[in-house]
């Protein structure tokens, strides 16, 4: 397994403003993903983050909106820009291990006024 | 793309067991995921299955059969904290990331 920690656990934000959500774990892992699980609903994968490349998003999802980084095998950030009341909703990390196994971080729940 | 059909809402009782069921339909499977998730917080890992039979872990079994396209988690002694919603994933397609099921939101009552 992987221990993964997010930073913020939780914000409150203006509409308009952008907040940059920071993902850290225990051990190099080659699959770094970012998921929204918007209120009531199951988790929709935004992007894949690459390590040394840019990442690879899902339909309906783009870099402008949210930028993400990756600089190594540990970290990843995924910031959410411009922010409107739509982008409430709690962001998580998750991580692939070379078992197959999948695994999240603790979250990051937004909320935008 | 892929179909999963899980019931909405369960409830059962406390010491009880509790069967949760997850139907598939996909092509190039992969690898079958259930994990819980309470209120607030993020989905916790529980199985993963790749080849069809059981396997257990303490309290919680899960079982597959790829030729039915079906899973189920099981949850034997139940207790109140187990009231949680139970996500399944398949994963599929040659694809790594699985595509996630609504959840089955259970309903643990003394």
């Amino acid at each position: 397994s992987a221990v993964i920690s997010q930073k913020p656990s939780r914000d409150i934000c203006q509409r308009g403003t952008s907040l940059t959500i920071q993902c850290q774990v225990d051990s190099q892992v080659t699959m770094m993903f970012w998921y929204r699980q918007q209120p009531g609903q199951s988790l929709t994968l935004i992007a894949t983050a690459n390590q040394g490349s840019e990442a690879t998003y899902e339909s309906g999802f783009v870099i402008d909106k949210f930028p993400i980084s990756r600089p190594n095998l540990t970290f990843s950030t995924l910031t959410v820009s411009n922010m409107s009341p739509e982008d409430s909703s709690i962001y998580l990390c998750s991580v692939g291990t070379g078992d197959g196994e999948q695994y999240f971080g603790p979250g990051t729940r937004l909320t935008v006024t | 793309g892929q179909n999963i059909d899980q019931p909405t809402e369960m409830t059962a009782t406390e010491g009880a067991i509790v069967q949760i069921n997850c139907t598939y339909q996909t092509s190039g499977f992969n690898g079958l995921f259930w994990y819980q998730q309470h209120a607030g917080e993020a989905p916790t890992f529980l199985s993963y299955n790749v080849l069809d039979g059981l396997e257990e872990k303490g309290r919680f079994s899960s079982f597959l059969s790829r030729s039915k396209g079906y899973s189920y988690l099981l949850l034997k002694e139940l207790q109140m904290k187990d009231s949680a919603s139970y996500l399944c994933a398949v994963r599929a397609g040659g694809s790594y990331i699985p595509t996630f099921g609504r959840g089955t939101s259970l309903i643990v009552h003394p």
